[in-house]
């Protein structure tokens, strides 16, 4: 089992739907769980990090449940602009010898259509 | 726009050349890093210096050599690189290594070898 998976995706969607990302990992030691946001040929840059309450910014739902290891991300009323590639990370202190270490998913590229 | 800084953007080398890559955050951080990315992959992590100690070096070849001069610059000394090298190089930063602790990006270096 890979350490972080995601939806192979990519996703196309019209503006306005909503759309949802899973990823799951496989550490159970893991203790941060973020959403990264990349652009092609950009950097990641950080969505959103996520607790096991749940947190919502905006158009954007985060979910974490820990019992089962899964990570969610809602995007609700899709714009043009939030096509990218969106990135599952968990931060893993002392994982496999590495300490702090962000594992990365392999993340999922979304495209929004007019 | 992202407060760590990475110079050059771009940098095409010849496989005998000797060249840097820079890095610069004034948030204060006290952690530094490098990444690797490969197109349409995730980042990998390189190194990680934690209070300007070298605290993680992910078996990353010895042509690559990380040097950290103070708690704001971070650089990647490169030396006989090989074409399979040629990526997107990565620095970040973040309070301090540890699980929990965001991690910031840099917009990167794109490094070409030829």
């Amino acid at each position: 089992r890979k350490e972080v998976e995601q939806d192979p995706g990519p996703f196309n969607v019209p503006e306005g739907a909503t759309v949802a990302f899973n990823c799951t990992y496989s550490n159970s030691a893991s203790q941060s769980f973020f959403w990264y946001r990349q652009d092609c040929r950009k950097e990641p840059k950080l969505l959103m990090s996520v607790y096991s309450s749940g947190n919502e910014d905006g158009r954007f739902t985060a979910q974490l449940n820990r019992a089962s290891q899964y990570i969610s991300l809602l995007i609700r009323d899709s714009k043009l602009s939030d096509s990218a590639t969106y990135l599952c990370v968990v931060n893993s202190w002392n994982y496999g010898g590495s300490q702090g270490n962000l594992i990365f998913g392999k993340g999922t590229k979304l495209s929004v259509k007019p | 726009d992202t407060e760590v800084t990475q110079t050059p953007k771009h940098l095409v080398m010849g496989m005998t050349n000797k060249k840097s890559l820079k890095c610069e955050q004034h948030m204060g951080h006290r952690a530094m890093y490098w990444y690797k990315q490969k197109a349409k992959k995730p980042p990998e992590l390189m190194f990680v210096y934690s209070y300007e100690k070298l605290s993680i070096n992910e078996s990353v070849p010895s042509r690559f050599s990380p040097e950290c001069p103070n708690s704001s610059l971070l650089n990647l000394h490169l030396h006989a690189l090989q074409p399979e090298d040629s990526a997107l190089y990565l620095c970040a930063s973040s309070q301090v290594a540890g699980s929990g602790n965001t991690i910031y990006f840099g917009e990167g270096s794109w490094l070409t070898v030829v």
